[in-house]
């Protein structure tokens, strides 16, 4: 049981490239959320998923997009970097059999990503 | 909207010594509340939680009360190692269903 896995640890991308950050959970979970952390900061969420095929928007998601085709999988997409997405990105996934997302996230290590 | 705020780091201590942090929240009805710690270079985890008001939360000697009438959610620990050394962050999850996070307060304790 792995838990949440991200994918890659670290990377650099120059201003106007694309990338996908990936995020895999193996424990069944609902519920999964992407959230980005500046320095000093606390975390920001960009984007979540209640499910399979069903992705909402969070606090701060100009410049990314998601998809949700599996339980399992939660990529984040950044189609033109741009140095203000600089960031720690983190996955995290929780179970909420209610609907209600207050129950416990479960996190990733994160991404660190800089754009150069 | 909801928000958290914690108080502002870095604190350092002693090794044994006590320990607070303090968090408020500006919530809508009757959010969860939460302490999430993070260790460096790992992402965060559950520290402790509670539901509903006056409920006490704990987990490896860290407890947090859920004060309704303050709006608080103050971490303690009696006697802190060197080991508790981390990020800790105050979060609630209110109507939305969605985690706020306070900014986090990094602590370091010192032998």
């Amino acid at each position: 049981n792995a838990g949440v896995t991200q994918t890659p640890k670290f990377r650099i991308l120059k201003i106007g490239q694309s990338m996908t950050l990936q995020c895999t959970q193996d424990m069944n979970h609902n519920y999964m959320y992407w959230y980005r952390q500046d320095p000093g900061m606390g975390l920001k969420l960009i984007y979540y998923s209640v499910g399979a095929g069903i992705t909402d928007k969070g606090e701060v998601p100009n410049g990314y997009n998601v998809s949700r085709s599996t339980t399992e999988d939660f990529p984040l997409r950044l189609e033109l970097a741009a140095p203000s997405q600089t960031s720690v990105y983190f996955c995290a996934s929780s179970y909420s059999p209610s609907g209600g997302a207050s129950d416990t996230q479960y996190f990733g290590p994160g991404t660190r990503l800089t754009v150069l | 909207g909801d928000s958290v705020t914690q108080m502002e780091g870095p604190v350092t201590l002693s090794e044994e010594a006590f320990l607070t942090i303090n968090c408020t929240y500006t919530a809508t009805g009757y959010p969860s509340l939460f302490w999430y710690v993070q260790y460096p270079g790992e992402g965060l985890q559950l520290l402790l939680k509670a539901t509903k008001a006056d409920d006490k939360g704990s987990n490896k000697g860290f407890e947090a009360t859920y004060r309704k009438e303050t709006t608080s959610f103050h971490l303690e620990k009696g006697s802190v190692q060197v080991s508790d050394s981390a990020v800790y962050f105050c979060a609630l999850a209110g109507y939305t269903g969605k985690l706020i996070f306070g900014q986090g307060t990094t602590l370091q304790v010192k032998p």
